[in-house]
């Protein structure tokens, strides 16, 4: 069963403070990896798409990598105004392309 | 500006009643999906369009009936209410389901079932 699991459920950091978001998955032929970002009340918004191992891509502050088991959203030195909770998805080759959506990494960057 | 509008923000909804959550896409998109989100389960998808005229069942299309007479619109229909259906509800659009690429998403529409 294809199946997408985030870590940390939550994550405090001070700004300027670098960390990690994991998002592990388990799928019958990735066709894609997301990554989106959802404000408050907001509907998520779209960060970056990686389609094989070892590609990287970035934005500002954020930047995506992935293996064959997991993708890392890496955020350098962070701002309150990144504070957002972080959405994963995949979508597979097989069941209708359908996206698998994580349940999400809350962060909170206190300035 | 383009995106897509969801109607409405926000219902309370007794039990047993018939609810229509409507969305529409001005980007001519030919993919769209209803997904709920529930604290810690994350987005699951209910039902999904190809293309107009086309639906299908996703992981929790239970309770939910949708259409797609046309490109734009893309509405949700719980046909009789129940408790369970507490959630907020998201529209999203993607230029085609085979293509990896974003989904457009809607702001929510965030519905109480008493």
């Amino acid at each position: 069963e294809d199946q997408v699991t985030q870590s940390p459920e939550a994550l405090r950091l001070q700004e300027g403070e670098s960390s990690s978001l994991n998002c592990s998955y388990t799928v019958s032929g990735l066709r894609g990896l997301f990554w989106y970002r959802q404000d408050p009340g907001k509907g998520p918004e779209f960060l970056f798409t990686l389609y094989s191992a070892g590609e990287e891509k970035e934005k500002e502050r954020l930047k995506a990598t992935l293996t064959k088991k997991e993708s890392f959203l890496h955020i350098t030195a962070p701002k309150p105004e990144d504070s957002a909770t972080y959405l994963c998805a995949v979508q597979a080759n097989t069941g209708g392309f359908k996206t698998i959506f994580g349940a999400g990494t809350r962060l909170f960057v206190k300035a | 500006i383009a995106g897509i509008t969801q109607a409405p923000t926000s219902q309370i909804l007794a039990a047993g009643r018939r609810m229509t959550l409507r969305c529409t896409q001005d980007m001519r998109h030919n993919a769209m999906y209803w997904y709920r989100q529930d604290l810690g389960l994350g987005l699951r998808l209910i039902h999904y369009s190809n293309t107009a005229g086309t639906t299908g069942k996703g992981e929790v299309p239970d309770g939910y009936s949708v259409s797609r007479a046309n490109t734009d619109d893309f509405p949700l229909t719980l046909a009789s209410a129940v408790p369970s259906q507490t959630s907020v509800y998201f529209c999203a659009s993607s230029s085609s389901s085979a293509i990896t690429g974003e989904l457009f998403f809607g702001e929510g529409s965030r519905l109480t079932v008493l």
